[in-house]
This record gives C-alpha cells, sequence and structure tokens, in this order.
C-alpha cells in the first residue's frame, strides 16, 4: 500500500463545475504540498499546508491532521484548469513522498 | 528572482552511456533533491544534498549519484543508463528547515 494515496486517479468535469481531489497519507507529516503538473512536466506548488485551510482564488486546499487526509477543491473549474494534481506529504528531514497523481481535464 | 533552473530541459542518449543533469536552486535555497518521474506515475525520491553531502537516499541503484557544489548547485549523473531510466528528472529546492519547496521544470531523458 502507498504511504500516499489519491483518488480518483482520473477526473473530467464541464466547465463550471466544483471539484474535489482527496489525498490520504498513513504517516506522520510536517506539511502537505498540493502541487499542479501540466503536460511538459514542470510542476508548480500551488500550496503547503499544516494545518487548518487555505485559499488561493478558486483554489482551496484543507487538511485534516487527526484522520490524516486533504482536499483540494476548485470552484467554477476552467479548461485551463486541466492538469495533473499532485499530493506529496513532508516527512521529518524535508524528505517529500507523492501521491501518483490525479489527472484533471475540464471541457468547454 | 529565478526559481529553480534545471538543464537540459531534453536529452536523448543511447542505453549504457552516462548523463549529467544539472539543478540551480532558488536564491536563498540550500538543500536541493532529485526525484525521477516516470510516465503516468508521481515522483519518486532519488536523494536529497546539503552541505554539499548526500543526506538521504531513495531506493536507487548506485549508477544515480550526485554532487551539490559551494554555491548550492547540484549535479545528477547516471551511469550505464538503461531504457528504463527513460523519465522526467526533477529537481527542487528549499531552505533548511523550511518545508516549502520550489521545483524546477524537469529535464527529459531518452533512452535509445
Amino acid at each position: 500500500k502507498n504511504e500516499v494515496e489519491q483518488s480518483p486517479q482520473n477526473l473530467t468535469a464541464q466547465e463550471g463545475e466544483f471539484i474535489t481531489i482527496n489525498c490520504s497519507y498513513s504517516v506522520g507529516i510536517s506539511a502537505l504540498h498540493w502541487l499542479q503538473q501540466h503536460p511538459g512536466g514542470g510542476i508548480v506548488s500551488l500550496f503547503m499546508l499544516s494545518s487548518g485551510k487555505k485559499k488561493h482564488g478558486r483554489l482551496i486546499a484543507t487538511i485534516n491532521i487527526q484522520e490524516k487526509h486533504s482536499s483540494l477543491h476548485i470552484t467554477a473549474s476552467h479548461p485551463r484548469d486541466s492538469a495533473v494534481y499532485i499530493c506529496a506529504v513532508v516527512l521529518s528531514a524535508d524528505k517529500l513522498i507523492f501521491g501518483t497523481g490525479t489527472r484533471l481535464q475540464v471541457f468547454p | 528572482d529565478a526559481g529553480v533552473t534545471q538543464s537540459p530541459t531534453h536529452l536523448i542518449k543511447t542505453r549504457g552511456q552516462q548523463v549529467t543533469l544539472r539543478c540551480s536552486p532558488k536564491s536563498g535555497h540550500d538543500t536541493v533533491s532529485w526525484y525521477q518521474q516516470a510516465l503516468g506515475q508521481g515522483p519518486q525520491f532519488i536523494f536529497q544534498y546539503y552541505e554539499e553531502e548526500e543526506r538521504q537516499r531513495g531506493n536507487f541503484p548506485d549508477r544515480f549519484s550526485g554532487h551539490q557544489f559551494p554555491n548550492y548547485s547540484s549535479e545528477l549523473n547516471v551511469n550505464a543508463l538503461l531504457l528504463g531510466d527513460s523519465a522526467l528528472y526533477l529537481c527542487a529546492s528549499a531552505a533548511q528547515l523550511n518545508y516549502g519547496y520550489t521545483f524546477g521544470s524537469g529535464t527529459r531523458l531518452t533512452v535509445v
């Protein structure tokens, strides 16, 4: 079993829909990253969370440390949101463990 | 303020050859980590460098080696390339004791 599990693996949506991507982990962590990866490979860090909730534009990330679970929400989704979204947890000594990613496609 | 810079962006090598990939960390960052991402998979941790020393290592063979220079830049070397080494190699930097990582755009290595 992977230490970081994401769901769903693939997600399609119509423009304007509300999207949720989930991340569960089984190890103790110092922080959690939500990352966005577009075709071509470059990774952008969207959020780093250690507790609670963060919001940036149409993106919202939450984390529940006790339940070892985090969610990434996209409100009013747009085709430009199409990408792979990766959850990565930070262990002690700054080691990152990545989930396998959620491939999101938003259609007009 | 430049982020993480990786070079080259794309590379094609022949099986058995050796390759060197380079990473310049974000200004103010002193820790560099390398990841391998096979097609359709999440990134896998290769190793991490801090103070010019390998601090942690993932489950990769000794063919994968690295180096960190006094200016905190880093190299990833892979010897005796295999077809299975074809992947996107990502570099991420962070400031010590700060969990905020900045990622480079990656080097796509193709072994033929």
